[in-house]
């Protein structure tokens, strides 16, 4: 298993659609991260979760929910999307808490989504 | 706030030749400072990083880079192009409890 995997790999939907995008992490790692990639833009912070509780929320619309039931996994559950929503959606891990020295972040391959 | 500036959103050098992607940031004490990679269809990998210590930092696949505090920059460089090298590279900080992502620069390398 590589460390950080997600699914969907790619994801279409309508703007009326309900969808989950699920994250998996097999490092051990106790903060779980989702970011957004727009193209030209830098990477956005979503949320932060530290032991399966959430840390930050930057200031995300509510049609994003997050969910993470354990230190493993983390989902982005998506309802009601509008088309510049659509953007790769990448998850991440640390073992540290976020914003130490260590700083790592391991990345998933991320979720590609459109939404028509 | 932090931020991160990339000159250059696309760079190409020919293969063989130097690598030198440009990173500057804005901080009031030194940040931590990260370079990362993402190939195509894949998640960002980490390349080097530095916290503290000595400010030339080697990281994988042959990547350098230098903390320059008076110029406030930590740029990236690569003494020969490869062809694998193809990639979209983020320079990014560490400041307070997040990372700042610059936009990315796009190295092509041309046969």
């Amino acid at each position: 298993e590589t460390g950080v995997t997600q699914t969907p790999r790619h994801l279409v939907m309508g703007m009326t659609n309900k969808k989950s995008l699920k994250c998996e992490q097999h490092l051990g790692h106790n903060a779980m991260y989702w970011y957004k990639q727009s193209a030209k833009k830098p990477l956005e912070l979503m949320f932060v979760y530290n032991f399966k509780e959430q840390t930050e929320n930057n200031s995300v619309p509510s049609r994003f929910s997050p969910e993470c039931p354990n230190s493993s996994h983390l989902f982005l559950h998506l309802h009601t999307l509008q088309p510049e929503d659509s953007a790769l959606y990448l998850c991440a891990s640390s073992q540290e808490p976020p914003g130490s020295n260590t700083g790592e972040l391991f990345f998933g391959e991320g979720s590609r989504l459109t939404v028509l | 706030a932090q931020s991160v500036t990339q000159l250059g959103s696309h760079v190409s050098v020919s293969e063989g030749a130097l690598v030198l992607l440009r990173c500057n940031y804005s901080s009031s004490v030194p940040p931590y400072l990260f370079w990362y990679v993402q190939y195509p269809n894949q998640g960002l990998q980490l390349l080097l990083k530095y916290t503290t210590g000595a400010t030339l930092v080697k990281g994988i696949n042959g990547f350098e880079a230098e903390f320059k505090k008076s110029e406030t920059s930590f740029h990236l460089t690569k003494p020969s192009a490869h062809m694998s090298d193809a990639a979209e590279y983020f320079c990014a900080v560490i400041s307070g409890n997040q990372f700042y992502f610059g936009t990315g620069t796009s190295l092509t390398v041309i046969p």
